[in-house]
């Protein structure tokens, strides 16, 4: 199985903040990345595709680059409704995994 | 808009198997690949397995003895059913479509729905 590590496993900030999460792979996974923004009690909501393409609908404020084994998502100005934990997933090959997640809160 | 909306037994007996079904709504299941994930409570997500409409299935080698995924087209309706279940197998189940051709992830999700194995 690819281990996804995620890095910080959580992190204080405040509202406006840049914010930079990143993502390794245990071996290459091209630009097979994927990230997800969760919130308690909702199901997880894709943000960014294929390393850098932003799902419809989410926020330019989100921005992902990397390839093979290093990746990287960035809030560029943090908002209140971006407090939430985040993960990494590999869609390289099966099965699938997960980033341990990034949980983000209020300073 | 594509909906997924998972049901089935909260609670499950220890030894038993848990199933669950999702219903697809707003589009059609063929064509793509439905998987099943679960989060246990306090930890992260697990990808348990997927199901492409034509019925070829992938599951996760952890809990491939004791899985099977199915796929009705003719509802629009998926299934997970996994046996010989322990405490360890308590979490929120979710349904998922998984996009391919350059998407390549999981685009629409089901709300979760929680199971928990406790006699």
């Amino acid at each position: 199985d690819i281990q996804m590590t995620q890095s910080p496993s959580s992190l204080s900030a405040s509202v406006g903040d840049r914010v930079t999460i990143t993502c390794r792979a245990s071996q290459s996974i091209s630009r097979y990345l994927n990230w997800y923004q969760k919130k308690p009690g909702k199901a997880p909501k894709l943000l960014i595709y294929i390393v850098s393409s932003l799902q419809s609908g989410v926020p330019s404020r989100f921005s992902g680059s990397g390839s093979g084994t290093d990746f990287t998502l960035t809030i560029s100005s943090l908002q209140p409704e971006d407090f939430a934990t985040y993960y990494c997933q590999q869609s390289y090959n099966t099965p699938r995994t997960f980033g341990q997640g990034t949980k983000v809160e209020i300073k | 808009q594509v909906q997924l909306q998972e049901s089935g037994p909260g609670l499950v007996k220890p030894s038993e198997t848990l199933s669950l079904t999702c219903i697809v709504s707003g589009g059609s299941i063929s064509s793509y690949y439905w998987s099943w994930l679960r989060q246990p409570p306090g930890k992260g997500l697990e990808w348990i397995g997927y199901i492409y409409y034509s019925g070829s299935t992938n599951y996760n080698p952890s809990l491939k003895s004791r899985l099977t995924i199915s796929v009705d087209t003719s509802k629009n309706q998926f299934s997970l059913n996994l046996s010989s279940v322990t405490a360890a197998d308590t979490a929120v189940y979710y349904c998922a479509r998984e996009a391919r051709g350059g998407f390549d992830s999981f685009d629409y999700w089901g709300q979760g729905t929680l199971v928990t194995v406790s006699s």
